[in-house]
C-alpha cells in the first residue's frame, strides 16, 4: 500500500522568504507524485508532477520539486513567497497501477504568508 | 476549454435522506474519479470509472454510497439514508485515459452537510 506524509500541518513564512514544504512518500513501485494546491472554497489545482523524467521538476508560479528516491522524498519548494501564496498543499502519490492511478493524498499542508 | 463542473455546489439535507452528486467531467476524458474530503479524514479515494465501467469500487465507505456514468460522461454519485459523518466535500476529477496521462483534473467539489 502507499502512503504519503506531509510534515508539518501548518507553514507560516515571510513574504519573500524561501517556501519548503516537505513530502516523503512509501511505494513499492516507482511512483508517480504530484503537488496539488487548494484555494478557499476551490478544487485541486495541479502544480506540478513527477513521472520518471527529469528528478527535478518545475511546476506552475515558480515552484518545483525534486524526487530524492534515496529519501523517498518529494520536497515543494519556491525561492520568494508571495501573499498569493497562501493556500493549502497537497502532496500525492500514484503507483499507476492501481484502481487506474488513484491517487493517494497527504495529509496537507496549509502554508500562511505574512506580509 | 471548460473544466470539470459539479452541482451542486453545496446540499444541506437531514439525516436519512437520499441525495445526488454530479459530475461533468472535461471533454473527451475517459477516466473519472471521486474523492471525499473531511476534516477527519483528509481526502480519500471513493471510485473510479473507465468510461462507464467501475472497475474498482472498493474506496466506497459502505454500501449506502453508489455511483454511475453514463454515455462515458457524466457521473452521479448517490448517497442514500445519509448519515452526518457523511458531511464532507465530494471531489471529482477526470483524466484523459488511465495509461495515456496520470494528470487529474479537479472540480471545485460539492459541499455535503447532514443535519
Amino acid at each position: 500500500a502507499q502512503s504519503v506524509t506531509q510534515l508539518g500541518s501548518h507553514v507560516s513564512v515571510s513574504e519573500g522568504a524561501l517556501v519548503l514544504l516537505r513530502c516523503n512518500y512509501s511505494s513499492s513501485v516507482p511512483p508517480y507524485l504530484f503537488w496539488y494546491v487548494q484555494y478557499p472554497n476551490q478544487g485541486l489545482q495541479l502544480l506540478l508532477k513527477y513521472t520518471s523524467a527529469a528528478t527535478l521538476v518545475k511546476g506552475i508560479n515558480g515552484f518545483e520539486a525534486e524526487f530524492k528516491k534515496s529519501e523517498t522524498s518529494f520536497h515543494l519548494t519556491k525561492p520568494s513567497a508571495h501573499m498569493s501564496d497562501a493556500a493549502e498543499y497537497f502532496c500525492a502519490v500514484s503507483d499507476g497501477w492501481n484502481a487506474g492511478n488513484m491517487l493517494t493524498f497527504g495529509g496537507g499542508t496549509r502554508l500562511m504568508v505574512k506580509p | 476549454g471548460a473544466g470539470v463542473s459539479q452541482s451542486p455546489s453545496n446540499k444541506v439535507t437531514e439525516k436519512g435522506k437520499d441525495v445526488e452528486l454530479r459530475c461533468d467531467p472535461i471533454s473527451g476524458h475517459t477516466a473519472l474519479y471521486w474523492y471525499r474530503q473531511s476534516l477527519g479524514q483528509g481526502l480519500e479515494f471513493l471510485i473510479y470509472f473507465q468510461g462507464n465501467s467501475a472497475p474498482d469500487k472498493s474506496g466506497l465507505p459502505s454500501d449506502r454510497f453508489s455511483a454511475e456514468r453514463t454515455g462515458g460522461s457524466v457521473s452521479t454519485l448517490t448517497i442514500q439514508r445519509t448519515q452526518q459523518e457523511d458531511s464532507a466535500v465530494y471531489l471529482c476529477a477526470s483524466s484523459p485515459g488511465r495509461t495515456f496521462s496520470y494528470e487529474q483534473y479537479f472540480g471545485p467539489g460539492t459541499r455535503l452537510t447532514v443535519t
